[in-house]
């Protein structure tokens, strides 16, 4: 059963707290991608990579860092937390040879509310 | 504009009843298009791939016109557990493109 793994489900944190979010996939897939969800804006995209070592902003990469040091991890900093940073965090991977299919796959999320 | 848009919603309709959600994308290069169901508190998981020529799945039918960047989906014979989030998707030119979510319409099939 293939799998995205997400570090926590739920966090709370205090304002300028550093915060590491981690994902790992056991589908040795190439692209891994850090979502965040929040009520009427949908899914926005923070960051990608299509690669170990290799990143690309998404639509909103302020205030975030990502890590990509193995090819099954992907991780999300956020170096200094602020409040506005209160959401749901998801992260999903696809294999390039699956692009046409779509189908990416989630983690179960990681809810941070920041104090 | 947003790079996919979709019904605001909510859409509350009865059991049985047939509802349509559409979606529109402002990328005309856009090469692969789906429908992804998130259930409340849940990750998004693949519904189905919108292929152009139109596809079903069972009570579910995708439809994509390319001229006029719109996307569909029809669910007949509504049941109470297709009551979820329904999210268009866009994938770009290349496999290595961000796959762009659309906001997604809430639907809830009323007994």
């Amino acid at each position: 059963d293939v799998k995205v793994t997400q570090s926590s489900r739920y966090l709370v944190k205090r304002t300028g707290e550093k915060v590491f979010l981690e994902c790992v996939q056991d589908m040795d897939h190439e692209n891994m991608f850090w979502y965040r969800q929040d009520p009427g804006l949908g899914l926005r995209l923070i960051y990608f990579s299509y690669d170990v070592k290799m990143k690309e902003k998404g639509d909103i990469p302020e205030g975030y860092s990502v890590s990509r040091e193995k090819k099954e991890r992907f991780s999300l900093i956020l170096e200094s937390a602020s409040t506005n940073q209160t959401s749901m965090y998801l992260c999903a991977s696809i294999s390039p040879r699956a692009a046409n299919t779509g189908e990416l796959f989630f983690g179960e999320g990681s809810r941070l509310t920041v104090l | 504009r947003k790079e996919v848009e979709q019904d605001p919603g909510p859409f509350n309709v009865p059991e049985g009843a047939t509802v349509a959600f559409n979606c529109t994308y402002s990328n005309s290069a856009s090469q692969s298009f789906f429908w992804y169901r998130q259930d409340c508190r849940k990750e998004p998981k693949l519904l189905m791939s919108v292929y152009s020529s139109g596809n079903e799945d069972g009570r579910f039918t995708a439809q994509l016109n390319r001229a006029s960047q719109y996307i569909s989906l029809l669910i007949r014979d509504s049941k109470l557990s297709d009551s979820a989030t329904y999210l268009c998707v866009v994938n770009g030119e290349t496999s290595y493109d961000k796959v762009i979510f659309g906001p997604g319409t809430s639907l809830s099939v009323i007994p």
